[in-house]
């Protein structure tokens, strides 16, 4: 099957500074690319769907200026957790869909673990 | 609407014994169904698929029952094994006018299989 690699799988970051988080395809180019956010115990919740070379539509109550997502490329999105807080420890998961023969498929990449101080 | 954001229920099977895990869905526009396994820490893992068009299908160990009457997916696990015990997620996916590939996630369901 094909691979999703998110980077870092775990991050600790002080309170006020910015964290970025990579999703990269590895063996197929992704136009679309989608950022969850996971809290213990619950299921997936979407926060933004990320275009290739356009912006991100983000999902209601998410706030764009405190998640940025760039999608510079068809393998590579990116999010950055500016001036993180506590509040924003989480596990964030992004996915990247692979068109084909088969439709859209998802695949997940291993998530990312944030720990704010 | 989606179940997202409720705690999950659980599920605890002894090992061998069969394992069914049940998931409701509101979109009746939805056309593609997939089970996934999430283990702790990890992402969610694809265990397998089925098409709206169809009303079972098996894997290796794994079954998936889809009734669009009723909006209900199952998702049968025979023999369980100590190996299975994790988060289960249904999810769906409405082919028309939504985001190419985007899945609408249900609540999850924790199993936990017993030696």
């Amino acid at each position: 099957g094909a691979v999703v690699s998110q980077h870092p799988s775990r991050v600790i970051c002080k309170s006020g500074t910015s964290v970025k988080i990579e999703c990269r395809s590895l063996d197929f180019q992704a136009t679309t690319m989608f950022w969850y956010r996971q809290f213990p115990k619950q299921s997936l919740m979407l926060m933004a769907t990320s275009n290739e070379g356009s912006k991100a539509t983000y999902e209601q109550g998410v706030e764009k200026d405190k998640f940025l997502i760039n999608h510079a490329s068809l393998t590579l999105s990116t999010l950055t957790v500016t001036s993180a807080h506590p509040e924003d420890s989480s596990f964030y998961i992004c996915s990247a869909i692979r068109t084909g023969g088969f439709g859209a498929e998802a695949f997940f990449g291993q998530g990312t673990r944030l720990t704010v101080v | 609407g989606e179940s997202v954001g409720l705690h999950l229920p659980t599920l605890s099977v002894q090992e061998g014994d069969n394992s069914i895990i049940n998931c409701a869905y509101s979109n009746s526009a939805s056309d593609y169904f997939i089970w996934y396994k999430q283990e702790s820490g990890k992402g969610p893992q694809f265990i397998i698929d089925i098409r709206s068009n169809m009303d079972k299908r098996q894997g290796q160990r794994v079954t998936v029952l889809l009734n669009k009457t009723v909006k209900h997916l199952s998702l049968q696990i025979a023999a369980t094994q100590p190996g299975d015990s994790a988060v289960y997620f249904c999810a769906h996916r409405q082919f028309r006018g939504s985001t190419l590939g985007r899945l609408y996630f249900g609540r999850g369901t924790q199993l936990t299989v017993w030696p």
